[in-house]
């Protein structure tokens, strides 16, 4: 599969700042997704993209699909303790199941 | 509830020494995938599967084995384990056409 530049791989960070992470690839596709992974649990979707400028909102979660169709970022504001975790991008082909998923930022929210 | 299980959890083993990781899904989703996660690696599918009866390999599919027989299993078959697969496997599922994939609470897995 492609490969996604994930960054920054990680993030240390006062309570009450705001986050900015973004994933690039070289490649145009066709959908987002984020997902974020808890200490000692499976991922869970946060946002998913489906068109290039789209920009949608998820709580303090805001995310934008490029219009370029080849990047992503994802921002949370106001960070509270409970953001702490590994946030991955990934991707999927048109017509394709098969899903790619970026090397993830680790978040550390320090109370 | 509707959920994602995978079972063992943990798991210790010798190389070369068959194993098998179950997983099952009570949401009557067609699509489940299997991925493993290492640090610094991110997500790496292993194998998917569309549909009862139909697999495919995914981004690092060597030394794993799959089947659906049934719609709500997918077990991850290691014929014979080594060290390299030491891992945290994560099982996952989703409705056709959807990408809103439910991971299961992964198993760690060690191979000596």
């Amino acid at each position: 599969g492609q490969q996604l530049n994930q960054s920054p791989q990680s993030m240390f960070i006062q309570e009450g700042e705001d986050v900015s992470m973004n994933c690039t690839s070289s490649s145009i596709f066709n959908t987002w997704l984020w997902y974020k992974q808890d200490p000692g649990e499976g991922p869970v979707l946060l946002i998913a993209l489906y068109k290039a400028g789209e920009l949608t909102s998820n709580g303090r979660l805001t995310a934008q699909f490029g219009i370029t169709r080849k990047d992503s970022f994802l921002n949370i504001s106001a960070s509270i303790p409970s953001d702490v975790g590994i946030y991955f991008c990934a991707y999927s082909g048109a017509g394709s199941y098969q899903l790619t998923f970026g090397k993830g930022t680790k978040l550390s929210v320090i109370p | 509830e509707a959920q994602v299980t995978q079972n063992p959890r943990y798991l210790i083993t010798v190389t070369g020494k068959k194993l098998t990781v179950t997983c099952s899904q009570n949401m009557n989703h067609e699509y489940m995938s299997w991925y493993r996660q290492d640090p610094g690696l991110g997500l790496r599918q292993i194998y998917y599967s569309m549909n009862v009866e139909v697999t495919d390999k995914g981004d690092v599919p060597e030394g794993y084995k799959v089947s659906r027989k049934e719609k709500r299993n997918f077990p991850l078959i290691l014929e014979s384990p080594s060290p390299n697969q030491t891992s945290l496997y994560f099982c996952a599922s989703s409705w056709d056409n959807s990408y809103e994939q439910y991971f299961g609470p992964g198993t760690r897995l060690t191979v000596t």
